[in-house]
């Protein structure tokens, strides 16, 4: 099964803050990496899909990129409403995997 | 408007069966591949099975394989999994999700693109 890392498992920004999350695949799963954001109580929302592509309705605010073993989501100017967790996952062989969560919280 | 409404959660005992519904709208249903995605209570999400459209192909997560099965009735635009022997472990929100499969920069790509609100499975005595 392919493992994906993700990293930190959370973090404290301020609203206006660049925030950058990482996951590392344990082999290369090219560019099927997806990141989504799961507020508590609610079901996970798709940002990211296909490492780089924005879902329609995100925020511009929100990018990913990587290819390989190596993808990163950035949100350039963290707002209220981004607060949340993050979660990437890798839809390149079954069983899909997804990294443990990086939880956003307000510094 | 895409819609999954899942249903059929509660708490059974260790060893019993709960057979989840994720009822989907808003889109031709038999088009697209479903997963069922759990989330166990403060931890993180856990792929657990997927079908194909037709329902012809199945896959699972070793740690249910064997005890629990997908289906679903495309008349009926309705998704299912059956969980038996269940345990302590498979406490969690059950999601169903869609399988989008789209082209991105030439490349056949996969993702899930819908959730549903989740249905909550307790295994306790």
């Amino acid at each position: 099964d392919i493992q994906m890392t993700q990293s930190p498992s959370s973090l404290s920004a301020s609203v206006g803050d660049r925030v950058t999350i990482t996951c590392r695949a344990s082999q290369s799963i090219s560019t099927y990496s997806n990141w989504y954001q799961q507020k508590p109580g609610t079901a996970p929302k798709l940002l990211i899909y296909a490492a780089s592509s924005l879902q329609s309705g995100v925020p511009s605010r929100f990018s990913g990129s990587g290819s390989g073993t190596d993808f990163t989501l950035t949100i350039s100017s963290l707002q209220p409403e981004d607060f949340a967790t993050y979660y990437c996952l890798q839809s390149y062989s079954t069983p899909w995997t997804f990294g443990l969560g990086t939880k956003v919280e307000i510094k | 408007e895409v819609q999954l409404l899942e249903s059929g959660g509660g708490l059974v005992q260790p060893g019993g069966s709960l057979r989840l519904s994720c009822a989907a709208s808003g889109f031709t249903f038999s088009s697209y591949a479903m997963s069922w995605v759990r989330q166990a209570p403060g931890k993180g999400l856990e792929w657990v099975s997927l079908i194909s459209g037709s329902g012809g192909s199945t896959y699972y997560a070793d740690s249910v394989k064997g005890r629990f099965t997908i289906s679903r009735d495309n008349s009926k635009n309705t998704l299912y999994l059956q969980m038996n022997s269940l345990r302590a472990e498979d406490t969690a929100v059950y999601y169903c999700a869609r399988r989008l499969i789209t082209m991105v920069r030439g490349v056949e790509t996969y993702y899930f693109d819908y959730w549903g609100q989740g249905t909550l499975v307790t295994v306790s005595s």
